[in-house]
């Protein structure tokens, strides 16, 4: 089935140690986002790509990267993770056409613990 | 700019039991409406969604929602609960020309038996 795949959907890492999280799709939607979700908060944008074009939220950190190397894979670099960067990381993907709903698909998450 | 309000952070509803989530929004042009499912450590799942039309949408699981504009809501309803409806709800809103969403705060949904 097309899908929104995310890895590793566990990842612990140490303080300061950087960590790269992957996101793949099979729906060839021309947008890419990645939010990120603390423990009963709603999910708070970081950043988002329309096909090559990378657009950062104002209030991202600049602890936070993001690369599309095409239209079906992109990836959440967090160079020095720090205890408040524990938190799920939600991709999802849509595809831009018009006057339409935008319908955001989101992968499974990949769950961040900072030791 | 668009912004969306869910009340109740929590709502625990007995089993068989009608299930009502509120949703309020606000936007100065027609907005998309959407209701998202979260199940523990899991992604978001569309439940429903508003573009244009009928006011009445129904989705998956049950669930339906009414767009009222006169009132600026979006309430999720489901006549009878299952233990499975156990989650957190989101709503969620964005404008035409704009592409990001916005997403209220989410309620959790408690079903007891």
């Amino acid at each position: 089935d097309a899908m929104v795949i995310q890895n590793p959907r566990y990842q612990v890492t140490q303080f300061g140690k950087p960590v790269t999280l992957s996101c793949s799709q099979t729906l060839n939607h021309n947008v890419m986002y990645w939010y990120q979700q603390k423990s009963s908060q709603a999910p708070k944008l970081l950043f988002h790509y329309y096909d090559k074009d990378f657009n950062n939220e104002a209030d991202t950190p600049d602890n936070f990267q993001s690369r599309r190397p095409n239209t079906s894979f992109c990836f959440l670099d967090i160079r020095s993770p720090g205890l408040g960067d524990a938190a799920m990381y939600l991709c999802a993907t849509s595809r831009i056409t018009g006057a339409g709903a935008n319908v955001l698909t989101f992968g499974a998450g990949s769950r961040l613990t900072v030791l | 700019a668009q912004s969306v309000t869910q009340l109740g952070s929590h709502v625990s509803v007995s089993e068989g039991a009608l299930v009502l989530l509120r949703c309020n929004y606000s936007s100065s042009v027609p907005p998309y409406l959407f209701w998202y499912v979260q199940y523990p450590n899991q992604g978001l799942q569309l439940l429903l969604k508003y573009t244009t039309g009928a006011t009445l949408v129904k989705g998956i699981n049950g669930f339906e929602a009414e767009f009222k504009k006169s009132e600026t809501s979006f309430h999720l309803t489901k006549p009878s609960a299952h233990m499975s409806d156990a989650a957190e709800y989101f709503c969620a809103v964005r404008t035409l020309g704009d592409y990001k969403l916005s997403f209220g705060a989410g309620t959790t949904v408690t079903v007891r038996a």
